[in-house]
Parts: C-alpha cells; structure tokens; sequence
C-alpha cells in the first residue's frame, strides 16, 4: 500500500512568489491535514479538508490556502510568500474526519525555502 | 484551549538506558492521546496511541498509559538502542475529533 506521498520535495522561491505543495492521500482515507513545521519548533495545523470541504484552519493569514479534489488528494498555496514561511510542510491523512480513535500517517514534507 | 505539554530535551543516553519523556495534557472531554515519532529528514511516524482512561498504548518496546487522573501520557521504553534516536512528539486529539494538537517535541540522542 503507497503511503502519503508529498511533492516536491525541495523547492526553492523568491520572496513575494507564490507556490503550490500537492498531497496524496492513502487510499480509502477522506481526510487531509496540513501542519507547518518551522525549524526547530514544532507542529503548527495549518488546514484541515474532508470530502472535499475545507472542515477547520489554524491561526493562519489567508494567503495560505488550499483544496481538496474529489480523489481526495489536495493543495496547498502560499500567496506572497515571506522568509518566515520557510518550513517543512507536512500532509497527513486519516480514515475518517471526525475520528478521534485515529491518529494521522504523515508524508515526508515539503521543505520549502524563501529567500 | 487544549494543550500539550513534553519535556525539553534534547535527552541523551548510553545505550540499553531506560528511557521517560514526560507528556502531560489539557483538554476537555475524551481526547485520543499518541506518541509519534520523527527519524532525521522524515515525517512523522505513529508509535502508539490510547483512546481512553487506563488504556496502554505499546508498540516497538515502547509504551505509554493515559492517565486521566493525572492528565499525563508519559512514554517509556526500558532499553533504548542508538536507532532510536529520533524527535519525539506527543499528541492530543480532541473528543471532537476536528485536529491533533502536538507538543513541541523532544529529541533523543543515544550514545553507543
């Protein structure tokens, strides 16, 4: 069975660009979880998408936006990207959206950088 | 809100040490309580999980009890081994379900 897969791996933007991160679920999982990893602290929720609907958002400004297609893989877009925004990004994915029970597999992230 | 709270570390030991990271939670209701874990250049991994009071997650000879009583999900593992060394995350899904709150993480560095 694939895992969650990310792409790309790496990527490298200017200060002001804007990118697109992509995620693909495990199959049979409706849910898609972003989170943002800066260096050296820990895992801050970004974005939340189940069947299609954007279902929660962390404390985010809203040039950080995202969908879900209806094969359930996603996207994420940083509008006017800062040097801050310089992360791992990582996707995750669940069985269900609202199932405590479960916990996330995660992909292998995003790094991305802005200078 | 809820919140996790987990040791500083980095925590280091010699190998075949016994291992504790601290993890303890606010939160209202049922929340499901994991333990991941991130290898060097990864994502992260789920270790263990437990959904309920009293309940013991363990997997790879590591364990953790979710104690309501004391709010605290401490992960153990009596031997570590230098391929456990690793960023340690404890986490909290809350009883509605909506998103994983995780700690700031602990890295381990094992020694051989």
């Amino acid at each position: 069975e694939a895992g969650v897969t990310q792409s790309p791996t790496h990527l490298i933007k200017t200060r002001g660009q804007q990118v697109t991160l992509r995620c693909s679920p495990i199959s049979g999982h409706t849910s898609v979880y972003w989170y943002q990893q800066a260096l050296g602290l820990g895992l801050q929720f970004l974005l939340w998408y189940d069947e299609g609907e954007e279902r929660n958002r962390g404390n985010f400004p809203p040039r950080f936006s995202g969908r879900q297609f209806p094969n359930y893989s996603s996207e994420l877009n940083v509008n006017a990207l800062e040097l801050e925004d310089s992360a791992l990004y990582l996707c995750a994915s669940s069985p269900s959206g609202t199932g405590v029970k479960y916990g996330y597999t995660f992909g292998s992230g995003t790094r991305l950088t802005v200078v | 809100g809820n919140s996790v709270t987990q040791m500083e570390g980095p925590v280091t030991l010699s190998e075949e040490a016994f291992l504790t990271i601290n993890c303890t939670y606010t939160a209202t209701g049922y929340p499901s309580l994991f333990w991941y874990v991130q290898y060097p250049g990864e994502g992260l991994q789920l270790l263990l999980k437990a959904t309920k009071a009293d309940d013991k997650g363990s997997n790879k000879g590591f364990e953790a009890t979710y104690r309501k009583e004391t709010t605290s999900f401490h992960l153990e593992k009596g031997s570590v081994q230098v391929s456990d060394s690793a960023v340690y995350f404890c986490a909290l899904r809350d009883s509605g379900g909506f998103k994983t709150i995780f700690g700031a993480g602990t890295r381990l560095f094992v020694k051989a």
